[in-house]
């Protein structure tokens, strides 16, 4: 099962919107609504800020929020601030076999 | 509030064996899928092995890179989870995390314990 793709790095000013993508295939991303995303700053442990293509856990700003086309999800942080800067995985379940598979990660920069 | 600790990550040499520790509070345990998810340093993030509850008979999966070298527990009544690793290898550096397993997702970590395999 091959890694999801995602930009490598993607910034915005402070206030602005970011969007990252992740783009798989028709047996991850296409064939489930079942795409996550993690937070990740350095020296930390992940932390989950989307799940289920576009549900947030208690606690995560409304700032963050996701959507799906065909095989690409993508994450949009609205409203920049300097805690967000960090890196981004998305992730998708790609059935009982393979279970999950992850993005390749994005770094989030403030300008 | 839900806490998730590991331990066990240390230095070994390769083809030698470790065996990391996660306990687990502030959440049901026994009901609970668990799940190991390792990053090598600098690099993104893979899942090693995943565990379901004892009312689904404690059903594991492993992904193809350690099917037969590593094997993931519980222990319930110690709100444990554990991952035995056999025949390491270079590639098996890096930290691993323990996760609850939530709607297709990893919804609760802990800090990760550091494993590295070299002579």
């Amino acid at each position: 099962q091959s890694a999801l793709t995602q930009p490598p790095s993607a910034s915005g000013s402070p206030g602005q919107s970011v969007t990252i993508s992740c783009t798989g295939t028709n047996s991850d991303v296409g064939a489930y609504n079942y795409v996550a995303w993690y937070q990740q700053r350095p020296g930390n442990a992940p932390k989950l800020m989307i799940y289920d293509v576009t549900k947030r856990p208690s606690g995560v700003p409304d700032r963050f929020s996701g959507s799906k086309s065909g095989n690409t999800a993508s994450l949009t942080v609205s409203e920049l601030q300097a805690e967000d800067e960090a890196v981004y995985y998305c992730s998708s379940y790609a059935g009982e076999n393979s279970l999950y598979v992850f993005g390749t990660g994005t770094e989030v920069t403030l300008l | 509030e839900v806490q998730l600790v590991e331990s066990g990550g240390d230095l070994v040499k390769p083809g030698g064996s470790l065996r990391l520790s996660c306990v687990g509070s502030g959440f049901s345990f026994h009901n609970a899928w668990m799940i190991w998810v390792r990053q090598a340093p600098g690099k993104g993030l893979e899942w090693v092995g995943r565990i379901r509850s004892k009312v689904e008979a404690d059903r594991t999966y492993y992904p193809a890179p350690v099917k037969g070298r590593f094997t993931i527990s519980r222990d319930d009544s110690k709100s444990t989870l554990f991952l035995q690793m056999n025949n390491l290898k270079a590639e098996d550096t890096g930290f691993y995390f323990c996760a609850t397993e939530g709607s297709a997702s990893m919804n609760f970590w802990g800090r990760g314990t550091l494993v590295t395999v070299s002579s």
